[in-house]
C-alpha cells in the first residue's frame, strides 16, 4: 500500500520555465511534508518542506504548495536551470515525538530532465 | 564538516550471506535511520536508532538487524541474504526531528 506517490515518473522542461511536480498521499495522520533532490551515486539532499498548518512555503526558486483537503502537494522550481536535472522525491512525516521519531515514507520519485 | 559517511561504497555478495554495512552520522547528530533504495523506486524506511536503542522500524523482517554505538555510529546487519535484498542502502543522521542528512549509500549487489 503506497501512501506516498508520484504519478509522473519523468518530467522534461525547458531552461528557464517553471517545473511543477506533484505528490499525492493518502495516510491523513502525515503532517509534515518534504521534497528531496537526488544526483546519481549521492544521497538524498533536503529541498524545501512544508507543515500541514501552512499551505504554501517559498525558497528561493522553490516553492512548495500543500492541499490537505485533497491530500496534494506539489512543488514549483522558477525558473529551471540545467543543474535542476536530477530525480525529485516527496516525502511525508506523521507527526513526532521524541519517543517515536519521524519516519519518512518517500514517493517513487519523478526524474527531472532541463534542457538548455 | 564531515556528513554522513557510509563504508562500504559498493557490495557484492552472494546469496545465503550475511553482510554488514557501516555508518558515522554527522557531527553533532544523535539519531541515525537507514532506508532500502531498491531500483526504480523510494526510499523504504527500515528502522531508526536513538540512544543505542532501536526506536521505530519499517516493514521488513527480521533477517533485517541493527545497531547503535555510544558514539552514535551504527550498523545494519542483514542475514540470509536473498537476491531481492540488491538495492542502494541509505543511512540518515539527525538531531532536531526533521534535520535528516542521507550519506552517499552503499550499493549491495546479491548474485
Amino acid at each position: 500500500d503506497q501512501q506516498v506517490k508520484q504519478n509522473s515518473p519523468s518530467l522534461s522542461v525547458q531552461e528557464g520555465r517553471i517545473s511543477i511536480l506533484n505528490c499525492d498521499y493518502t495516510n491523513s495522520m502525515f503532517d509534515y511534508f518534504l521534497w528531496y533532490k537526488k544526483y546519481p551515486a549521492e544521497g538524498p539532499t533536503f529541498l524545501i518542506s512544508i507543515s500541514s498548518i501552512k499551505d504554501k512555503n517559498e525558497d528561493g526558486r522553490f516553492t512548495v504548495f500543500l492541499n490537505k483537503s485533497a491530500k496534494h502537494l506539489s512543488l514549483h522550481i522558477v525558473p529551471s536551470q540545467p543543474g535542476d536535472s536530477a530525480v525529485y522525491f516527496c516525502a511525508a512525516s506523521e507527526r513526532i515525538s521524541k519517543a517515536a521519531g519521524n519516519k519518512l515514507t518517500f514517493g517513487g520519485g519523478t526524474r527531472v530532465l532541463v534542457k538548455p | 564538516d564531515a556528513g554522513v559517511t557510509q563504508s562500504p561504497t559498493h557490495l557484492i555478495k552472494t546469496r545465503g550471506q550475511q553482510v554488514t554495512l557501516r555508518c558515522s552520522p554527522k557531527s553533532g547528530h544523535d539519531t541515525v535511520s537507514w532506508y532500502q533504495q531498491a531500483l526504480g523506486q523510494g526510499p523504504q524506511f527500515i528502522f531508526q536508532y536513538y540512544e543505542e536503542e532501536e526506536r521505530q522500524r519499517g516493514n521488513f523482517p527480521d533477517r533485517f538487524s541493527g545497531h547503535q554505538f555510544p558514539n552514535y555510529s551504527s550498523e545494519l546487519n542483514v542475514n540470509a541474504l536473498l537476491l531481492g535484498d540488491s538495492a542502494l542502502y541509505l543511512c540518515a543522521s539527525s538531531l532536531a526531528a526533521y534535520g535528516y542528512t542521507f550519506g552517499s549509500g552503499t550499493r549491495l549487489t546479491v548474485v
